[in-house]
């Protein structure tokens, strides 16, 4: 099993640029997450969904938008790239009902410039 | 916001010692969980702790809980070089199950 895999591994972006991050999970987990993670501050949570068909924002979602494409896959969309959504990007999967451990990806490392 | 906040911020120990790092949280918990973070790399989960529970072990973890503190304390014994990483408490409270992540402990064992 592969567990969470996350693509690209780095990125470069210039301000106003857009790109999506994708993320997928082998596990069957019904729930995924972005997480953005910043030295200082830990991993603050962008959007969730907690299973199939939905998503909901969490505590930094501006900026943002996040596909749920089935099952297996959910992707991160920057629209317009602002030097502030330099970061790095964490996937995580877990179960709804326990246990409730998260599985997470190896991360985007993201520049915006 | 943050639920969490671990102390101290960052751990500087000789191989072989045991390396203690604590968690204070705000309001009431449904569980604790630490989570283990290399260089680099995504998070690991260590351990998962419930609110009726006082005290929980995996191999070299031992993690306990003080509910009435509102605290946890991860120990790491007999500390290896491996063992250096950044530790991270996270808390699910309410009806919610997603948990809610500190800063994290900077962990150096030196060989």
């Amino acid at each position: 099993n592969a567990g969470v895999t996350q693509t690209p591994k780095f990125q470069v972006l210039k301000t106003g640029q857009s790109m999506t991050l994708q993320c997928a999970q082998d596990m069957n987990h019904n729930s995924m997450y972005w997480y953005r993670q910043d030295p200082g501050m830990g991993l603050r949570l962008i959007y969730y969904s907690a299973s199939e068909g939905t998503t909901d924002k969490g505590e930094v979602p501006n900026g943002y938008n996040v596909s749920r494409l089935n099952k297996r896959e959910f992707s991160l969309r920057l629209e317009s790239a602002a030097p502030s959504q330099t970061s790095v990007y964490f996937c995580a999967s877990s179960e709804v009902r326990g246990p409730y451990e998260q599985y997470f990806g190896p991360g985007t490392r993201l520049t915006v410039t | 916001s943050q639920q969490g906040e671990e102390d101290p911020q960052a751990l500087s120990i000789q191989e072989g010692e045991n390396a203690t790092m604590n968690c204070s949280y705000k309001t009431s918990i449904n569980n604790l969980q630490w989570y283990r973070q290399n260089s680099g790399r995504g998070l690991v989960h260590l351990i998962l702790i419930r609110s009726n529970e006082r005290e929980k072990h995996s191999g070299r973890l031992r993690v306990t809980l003080d509910t009435s503190k509102k605290s946890s304390s991860l120990l790491i014994t007999a500390s290896r070089a491996a063992d250096t990483a950044s530790y991270f408490c996270a808390t699910a409270s309410g009806g919610s199950y997603i948990p809610t992540f500190g800063r994290g402990t900077s962990l150096i064992v030196h060989p």
